[in-house]
Parts: C-alpha cells; sequence; structure tokens
C-alpha cells in the first residue's frame, strides 16, 4: 500500500471548517483513499473514502486532486466533538483490505 | 446496540500470565480483523479472518498470540505468556469485506491490557 504523508497536529476554530491534508504520492491507480479518525479512548471510526472523484457524505468531502498524489478531508463546520486523531489510508481492495494506519493528524477544535 | 464488541475492556496482569480477548462483530459482517494499538501511534494490523480462515499474520504477531474465530462468528485472540511489551489497546474490527465499501472497517471500543 502507497504510504501517506500528514501533519501532526492542526489546530481549527469552532464553526469554522476544518481542512486536513494528506500527500500519498506514490498511489497507484487500484488504489482508494480512505479517511478515519479515532475520539480519545475510542476505536477508529470511518469517515469517507474516494478513488478518483470527489465525494461527499453526512460527515465530511474528499478532494482527491487529479493527479491522485494527493487529497483534502474537509470538515465544513468544525464543533469540539471533531476534536480527534485523523488517518489518511490509501489502500486496494484486494489484499484483505487491512489498513495501514500511519500517526495521523491531531485535530483540536477549539472556542 | 449492534455495534462491534469487546470483552474485556480493561485487563491487569502480571507478567507470564496467559490472557484472552474476545471479539464479537457485525452478524453479517465476514470479515474479522485485529490491531494493536500502543500510546502515540496508530493502530497495528495483527490478523484477518475470512469467515472461519485466517487469511493474513501479520510479522507483530507472534507465537505467543494465537488468534480464532472457530464458527465465523465471534473471534477469540490469546496472549500466552504475557510480556511488559505486551501491554497495549487490542481493536477488533469487522467489514463485509467486498464491493466498494470493502475498506470500511468497524472498531469496537478495544480492550486494554495492562501487563505488571
Amino acid at each position: 500500500d502507497a504510504k501517506t504523508t500528514q501533519p501532526p497536529s492542526m489546530d481549527c476554530a469552532e464553526g469554522r471548517a476544518a481542512n486536513l491534508p494528506c500527500n500519498h504520492s506514490t498511489i497507484s491507480g487500484n488504489e482508494y483513499v480512505y479517511w478515519y479518525r479515532q475520539i480519545h479512548s475510542q476505536g477508529p471510526q470511518y469517515i469517507i473514502h474516494g478513488l478518483k472523484n470527489n465525494e461527499t457524505n453526512e460527515m465530511a468531502s474528499l478532494i482527491i486532486t487529479e493527479d491522485r498524489k494527493s487529497s483534502t478531508l474537509i470538515l465544513p463546520h468544525a464543533t469540539l466533538r471533531d476534536t480527534a486523531v485523523y488517518y489518511c489510508i490509501v489502500t486496494h481492495t484486494g489484499g484483505g483490505n487491512k489498513l495501514t494506519f500511519g500517526t495521523g493528524t491531531q485535530l483540536k477544535v477549539e472556542l | 446496540d449492534t455495534g462491534v464488541s469487546q470483552d474485556p475492556r480493561h485487563k491487569i496482569t502480571k507478567r507470564g500470565q496467559n490472557v484472552t480477548f474476545r471479539c464479537d462483530p457485525i452478524s453479517e459482517h465476514n470479515r474479522l480483523y485485529w490491531y494493536r494499538q500502543t500510546l502515540g501511534q496508530g493502530p497495528e494490523f495483527l490478523t484477518y479472518f475470512q469467515n472461519e480462515a485466517q487469511l493474513e499474520k501479520s510479522r507483530l504477531l507472534s507465537d505467543r498470540f494465537s488468534a480464532e474465530r472457530p464458527k465465523g462468528s465471534f473471534s477469540t485472540l490469546e496472549i500466552q505468556r504475557t510480556e511488559q511489551g505486551d501491554s497495549a489497546m487490542y481493536l477488533c474490527a469487522s467489514s463485509l469485506g467486498q464491493g466498494a465499501r470493502a475498506g470500511e472497517l468497524f472498531f469496537g471500543e478495544g480492550s486494554r491490557l495492562t501487563v505488571l
């Protein structure tokens, strides 16, 4: 699976959009981009995933660049409950889908 | 609640003892995963099952670790002769394992192990 690079930490004001970047320059054509988050003392939670096109669901939007070498997770109106570690993971759908987590980005949402 | 459940949530044991963790996945999910997480790190893959078959084991899974999923439903992870380095959160996850959402894993709350 392709390696990802994320900033170790970010801050965001409550109510503002949180934009979390991820670099995956070695991604191959059959690999998806997945985002998970982990709130303190809980198990990771799936947020969204995409292959080529931008995706949106009730939790977030995922913007993937045209060359697929980077992506951005957008939380449109961050709340204090969005404070968590966010993981960007690249994986292909074969191989058991065993996700390889890095150290992620610690997002802190403040008043 | 129909999510992934793990038991026990916390386990404190002395070095050298054996411990066993149980995971009950979401009922219709045929894939089950075990991960380990230490402080400040992301979860690390240990092993996964497709129904009752254990299809892959990480090099992290030493001979002291064994996982089973006897009837393709719940799973157990046993650690024999525990060492202090085994102290971690052990996470279980399940998924449908197919289609466009194959990488959507549902995680339990984890079982925290402390080896004294």
